[in-house]
């Protein structure tokens, strides 16, 4: 089964107001990634933080991670029709393996 | 951008017959991936690499195997093909496995008829 989970699986916003979605993931990990998909594209690394830290930001986007809760949310403010996008958060496995696992990811729409 | 390519980017094959898919980087990373991305599932693991010769199975390898003979090469092959396996099929390469960032290829289309 998948290590994270994200939520809410599809969002619809403005251009201009602020997206978040969260990530819940089962098991103790070293670190957390998001990345972002375009449609048909590649994934591309968005932001890591690990698990000593609670916060962090880059340019639009801020992530935090509550390690108690085991969830993680990515905040991009003041969202553009350009980041109309799947995002996904993906982590470590934590059992001595070389692992990168993926959750199913959020749709974005940000509507003009 | 990372040099990472996949080949083929498409391909139909019929059901019962071997398919491998080759991802190939100039990156000189250790570690690399194969994932599967199927509508309602993300990306879910297939294989991986630590180093040449140095594999293990991800979450769905049943039906693949892996080959990683030179590190700039990482193959996946699907030893008889089935309609299952229809998906893209997406590549990764990361330089200290997951705990830095990866970098993705552009992904192949395999549809099995």
């Amino acid at each position: 089964s998948q290590q994270g989970e994200e939520d809410p699986q599809a969002l619809s916003i403005q251009e201009g107001e602020n997206a978040t979605m969260n990530c819940s993931y089962k098991t103790s990990i070293n670190n957390l990634q998001w990345y972002r998909q375009n449609s048909g594209r590649g994934l591309v690394h968005l932001i890591l933080i690990r698990s000593n830290e609670r916060e962090k930001h880059s340019g639009r986007l801020r992530v935090t991670l509550d390690t108690s809760k085991k969830s993680s949310s990515l905040l991009i403010t003041a969202s553009r029709a350009a980041d109309t996008a799947s995002y996904f958060c993906a982590t470590d496995a934590l059992d001595s393996s070389y692992k990168l696992i993926f959750g199913s990811g959020t749709r974005l729409l940000v509507r003009p | 951008d990372a040099g990472i390519t996949q080949s083929p980017r498409h391909k139909v094959t019929e059901t019962g017959t071997p398919v491998t898919l080759r991802c190939h980087q100039t990156e000189n990373h250790r570690y690399m991936y194969w994932y599967r991305q199927d509508p309602g599932h993300g990306l879910r693991l297939i294989h991986y690499s630590y180093g040449v010769k140095d594999t293990d199975k991800g979450e769905v390898s049943d039906g693949y195997s892996v080959s990683r003979s030179k590190t700039e090469d990482f193959l996946l092959t699907l030893e008889s093909a089935t309609s299952s396996q229809t998906s893209v099929y997406f590549c990764a390469i990361s330089e200290s496995g997951p705990n830095t960032e990866a970098f993705f290829g552009q992904g192949t289309r395999l549809t099995v008829v």
